[in-house]
Parts: C-alpha cells; structure tokens; sequence
C-alpha cells in the first residue's frame, strides 16, 4: 500500500550515461513534484506537474526532462550524466497545487562516477 | 525572493530534554507554513502545518505557532526522544511551491 514509490533506490552510472528515475503515486492526487536534495540535505523543487501539464519548471538544465504519461505517474529522464548530478532525488504528490501538504517517495540516490 | 532560514545545526540534546528550533521566514503575503522531518534513509514526510497567523500546529509533541508580527514558526518539544533524531525543516508555501529551509539535523542521545 506504499503512497508513493520511486524506482530505482540506487542508481550508479558512470558520467555522461542516461538514466531515467520513475515514479508513481497511488493517492489519488492531482500534482506531482521532483525535488533534489544535496549532500548538505538543501533541498530544491526541480519540476512539478499538475494532472500531465507542466506547472513549475525551476532553473534546471535541459539535459533534464521530466514526463507525466497520467496523473499517477512522473518520470524524469537525465542526459549526459555529471558529477555535479549526484544527489538524491525525492518524487513527492500533493491533492492539488497550492497545497502545502505534499508526501514524499523514499528517494533515488544516484551516484555519477 | 521568497525565503526560509533556520537554526543550523547539528544540535545533540540529551533525551527528556526541551527542544527549539528557530525558523523565519520572508513576509511576502500569508504563506501557509510547515514543518517536515526526515527520518535517516527516508523521504520526508510532514510533521505539522498552521495556515494562518497564531495558529499552533502540532503534531507527536511538537508544537509551532505562526507568529505573523515576528514572521516566525519556531519547532519546539518538551521532552525529545532518541527517535527523534532526525533533520527537520521548516517550509512556507508561497503559490505554487514549498520554499524549504536549510534543514537542523537533531541528534538525541540516551
């Protein structure tokens, strides 16, 4: 009965690889985030969609793209892997935008050797 | 812009002890404010929220009030637990999105 649940939980690859990080949600709700959180666990909302479409597009770069094939799903694609890509990646779903009550994935932690 | 500060940490009490950890935020308009927590090797997952001002959200033993006239929504807890240990962060919402602090890692030893 997990909420919300992310694919893989550990990811190594080497620099300049692709990978893809999924997601999915199983509450019923309207909106869906990617945030990315540092070494030093800052946290930083990279993209967020609201039933498919695109809500919040933060300053990110292209080599990063996120899809929404439904409302319960949102995978996000990386390309040309960096180093400064290792992070760990949170998925998070929230009712609706606006909403400040938002439930969170395990994390992806992806490591670019 | 739109910002979050918080006390930084680690802080290390000592079980039973009295908890506070300060965080203010930037006064554009009346956000909606919570407090999340990050248990180790998890996501996070929301601890307690407080939508207008002098609203106390609580939530495990964890109180905070939204001080409007300070633009404060400080974390407190009489008596912590070793399983409290955790990092917390507090989070306005502004519009569409969660502005999170930097995060204050808790450490609570027996």
């Amino acid at each position: 009965d997990t909420a919300v649940s992310q694919t893989p939980k550990y990811l190594v690859t080497q620099m300049g690889n692709d990978k893809s990080i999924k997601c999915e949600q199983n509450l019923g709700h309207d909106t869906m985030y990617w945030y990315k959180q540092d070494s030093k666990k800052f946290l930083k909302i990279m993209f967020s969609y609201n039933n498919k479409e695109l809500i919040i597009n933060e300053t990110v770069p292209n080599r990063f793209s996120p899809k929404s094939p439904d409302k319960a799903h949102l995978n996000l694609h990386i390309n040309s892997l960096e180093l400064g890509d290792s992070a760990v990646y949170f998925c998070a779903s929230s009712p609706q935008t606006g909403r400040g009550e938002q439930y969170f994935g395990p994390g992806t932690r992806l490591t670019v050797t | 812009g739109d910002s979050v500060t918080q006390m930084e940490g680690p802080v290390t009490l000592s079980e039973e002890a009295f908890l506070t950890i300060n965080c203010t935020y930037t006064a554009t308009g009346y956000p909606s404010l919570f407090w999340y927590v990050q248990y180790p090797g998890e996501g996070l997952q929301l601890l307690l929220k407080a939508t207008k001002a002098d609203d106390k959200g609580s939530n495990k033993g964890f109180e905070a009030t939204y001080r409007k006239e300070t633009t404060s929504f400080h974390l407190e807890k009489g008596s912590v637990q070793v399983s409290d240990s955790a990092v917390y962060f507090c989070a306005p919402n502004y519009g569409d999105k969660l502005i999170f602090g930097q995060g204050t890692e808790l450490s609570v030893k027996p």
